[in-house]
């Protein structure tokens, strides 16, 4: 089973309408993360979270909201979705533990479009 | 302002030959680095990183080198194979705080 699962794999919605893009994990991990991959425009980072009571926005946050429903779990909004957030989505977690550094994994990616 | 720069947007090479990936980046606080593989439909993957302390590491036939005076690293591939084909994405942090990706270099490698 994979270690990082995002649901669903693959959505259409229209202009306006309200998703949401959920990720779960199982590795443990306090760190979780969503980015956007859009093409020619890399991984941009759109919200984070360093643990349940703590969330960050990104370099891209407006227009998202996030929920970090337990240590597990790390939900990304799109209160009213517009085409330009057709996109690649990717959850991802870390856990650097008492290190300095940090390892991201990611999980497989929701493609979305807004029509 | 883009912090991390990966400026060749693709690569095509040779099989058997040796693929050279480009990053730059301009924040001096950075002082781990990574570099992720990402494969069509599926989510990025590490694939190996250094520290600011080293100027080189090595993982089979994947070696990252570090020019701290330039800010600049790159990862080398040798001999690249087919299935090296895919995006590579470096990225940085520094300590303590989140990392920040590049925006990729699509490799190919050729027959």
């Amino acid at each position: 089973d994979a270690d990082v699962t995002q649901t669903p794999r693959n959505r259409i919605t229209k202009t306006g309408k309200r998703i949401m893009l959920e990720c779960s994990q199982t590795k443990g991990h306090d760190r979780m993360y969503w980015y956007r991959q859009d093409p020619g425009l890399g991984l941009r980072l759109i919200y984070y979270s360093f643990d349940v009571k703590d969330i960050n926005k990104g370099e891209i946050s407006d227009g998202y909201s996030v929920s970090r429903q337990a240590q597990a779990k790390f939900s990304l909004s799109l209160e009213s979705a517009i085409p330009n957030q057709t996109a690649l989505y990717f959850c991802a977690t870390s856990d650097p533990g008492t290190a300095s550094t940090d390892t991201q994994y990611f999980g497989p990616g929701t493609r979305l479009t807004v029509l | 302002d883009q912090q991390v720069k990966q400026n060749s947007p693709s690569l095509s090479v040779q099989e058997g030959r040796i693929s050279i990936l480009n990053c730059d980046y301009t924040n001096s606080m950075f002082d781990y680095f990574l570099w992720y593989k990402k494969y069509p439909a599926e989510g990025p993957t590490f694939l190996i990183s250094i520290s600011s302390i080293k100027d080189k590491n090595e993982d089979g036939r994947f070696t990252v080198f570090l020019n701290k005076s330039a800010k600049h690293l790159s990862l080398h591939i040798v001999p690249s194979q087919p299935g090296d084909s895919a995006v590579y994405f470096c990225a940085a942090s520094a300590t303590w705080d989140k990392i920040i990706f590049g925006k990729g270099t699509r490799l190919h490698i050729l027959p």
